[in-house]
């Protein structure tokens, strides 16, 4: 079953605006990774925490992890029209170990 | 998609008959994964692998079979393809248990 599951669905921002997406989960988890998916392509790795971790950077990126709350936020500064895309967590649960569970996605649309 | 090819990219079949997705990678990591995509459910893992023929079930297996006779090649086979398995499948490998995966281009097949 879906262990992630981001909110919201959908969003829709102007270029230059912050676009931020939420990820809650149910179980105890290893890692959570954030995954980038163009219209019609594979998905793309973004960025990684580990559940000692709070937050990380990468570039435009910022992703924070609160493991008390068992959620994650992803939050994309000064966005792009090429930043639209659909955006998934993925949890790897403690138990399991080795594969990644997928949210359902959040659709981000940025218009120039 | 660097490093990991999947083929075919398309295919169209009909129901009742065997189909293989062949995924083959030149990154020489450990693990390989099958997962599919449908609207409303995001990706699911179907099976995996650990390593030369050392494989596992994931969350939507039935129906499925995957082999692994060499490192750099993960086969999944349908069987007696269904209507319930059109679908886009895509295939991921990773360095480590639980570490960030990368996709190939992914498979779209239809089963009429």
């Amino acid at each position: 079953s879906q262990q992630g599951e981001e909110d919201p669905q959908a969003l829709s921002i102007q270029e230059g605006e912050n676009a931020t997406m939420n990820c809650s989960y149910k179980t105890s988890i290893n890692n959570l990774q954030w995954y980038r998916q163009n219209s019609g392509r594979g998905l793309v790795h973004l960025i990684l925490i580990r559940s000692n971790e709070r937050e990380k950077h990468s570039g435009r990126l910022r992703v924070t992890l609160d493991t008390s709350k068992k959620s994650s936020s992803l939050l994309i500064t000064a966005s792009r029209a090429a930043d639209t895309a659909s955006y998934f967590c993925a949890t790897v649960d403690n138990q399991a170990g080795t594969a990644l569970i997928f949210g359902k996605g959040t659709t981000l649309s940025v218009s120039s | 998609d660097a490093g990991i090819t999947q083929s075919p990219r398309h295919k169209v079949t009909e129901t009742g008959t065997p189909v293989t997705l062949r995924c083959h990678q030149t990154e020489n990591h450990r693990y390989m994964y099958w997962y599919r995509q449908d609207p409303g459910h995001g990706l699911r893992l179907i099976h995996y692998s650990y390593g030369v023929k050392d494989t596992d079930k994931g969350e939507v297996s039935d129906g499925y079979s995957v082999s692994r006779s060499k490192t750099e090649d993960f086969l999944l086979t349908l069987e007696s393809a269904t209507s319930s398995q059109t679908s886009v499948y895509f295939c991921a490998i990773s360095e480590s248990s639980g570490g960030e995966q990368f996709f190939g281009p992914g498979t779209r097949l239809t089963v009429l």
